[in-house]
């Protein structure tokens, strides 16, 4: 398995609080993802990053922002929780890029509930 | 926008035979596939990648790949009850590290 560690696996909150999720690997690979997977969405991209300190915003990255300062170590805040937040949030990583992309690999989840 | 469509199912298969898995995508320049397997509870696992016209196979499971018409199936031979999960598909343009473009999954289940 790849060597990802999301934490927390869990978390309750009140709206208007700010979170920080984050997402650690071992693997030292240069890009990093964060999706949301929510019923009848499926897995949307929030932001990714292509190196430290590179990141940029995907489909979904109204009321998120992110910080990469190290290679194995990539954050998503959310800076006021809202309710529409809720969601499970997976990070993912991948190795290169290229013609033929490396695929990504996924960590455990972290599953937050804004209330 | 890219856009990737699968049957949401579920798609209920008999144990030993052959499920067949569907996927089409919007976007014509995307050059990488990926199949990845999702149990209830658990963050998706990756299957299959495929991208080159064809075929791929990697013991019980095929990928199967037409950039022409847009489409990418996987097939999965002598089904197990433990291949019951939600399939899904996913597809990058390639050449650039924006993320996976994901279907919303097809739920297979293999029936003993």
């Amino acid at each position: 398995d790849a060597g990802i560690t999301q934490s927390p696996r869990h978390k309750v909150t009140e709206t208007g609080t700010p979170v920080t999720l984050r997402c650690h690997q071992t693997e030292n690979h240069r890009y990093m993802y964060w999706y949301r997977q929510d019923p009848g969405h499926g897995l949307r991209l929030i932001h990714y990053s292509y190196g430290v300190k590179d990141t940029d915003k995907g489909e979904v990255s109204d009321g998120y922002s992110v910080s990469r300062s190290k290679t194995e170590d990539f954050l998503l805040t959310l800076e006021s929780a809202t309710s529409s937040q809720t969601s499970v949030y997976f990070c993912a990583i991948s190795e290169s890029i290229g013609v033929s992309n490396q695929p990504q690999h996924f960590g455990d989840g972290t599953r937050l509930s804004i209330l | 926008q890219k856009e990737v469509e699968q049957n949401s199912g579920p798609l209920s298969v008999p144990e030993g035979a052959i499920a067949s898995l569907n996927c089409t995508y919007s976007d014509r320049v995307s050059q990488s596939f990926f199949w990845y397997r999702q149990y209830s509870g658990k963050s998706p696992e990756l299957i299959m990648s495929i991208y080159s016209n064809g075929d791929k196979e990697d013991g019980r499971f095929t990928a199967q790949l037409n950039k022409a018409s847009q489409y990418v199936s996987l097939l999965i031979r002598d089904s197990q009850p433990s291949d019951s999960a939600t399939y899904l598909c996913a597809v990058n343009e390639g050449g650039g590290a924006d993320g996976l473009t994901f279907g919303k999954g097809t739920h297979l289940i293999i029936q003993p």
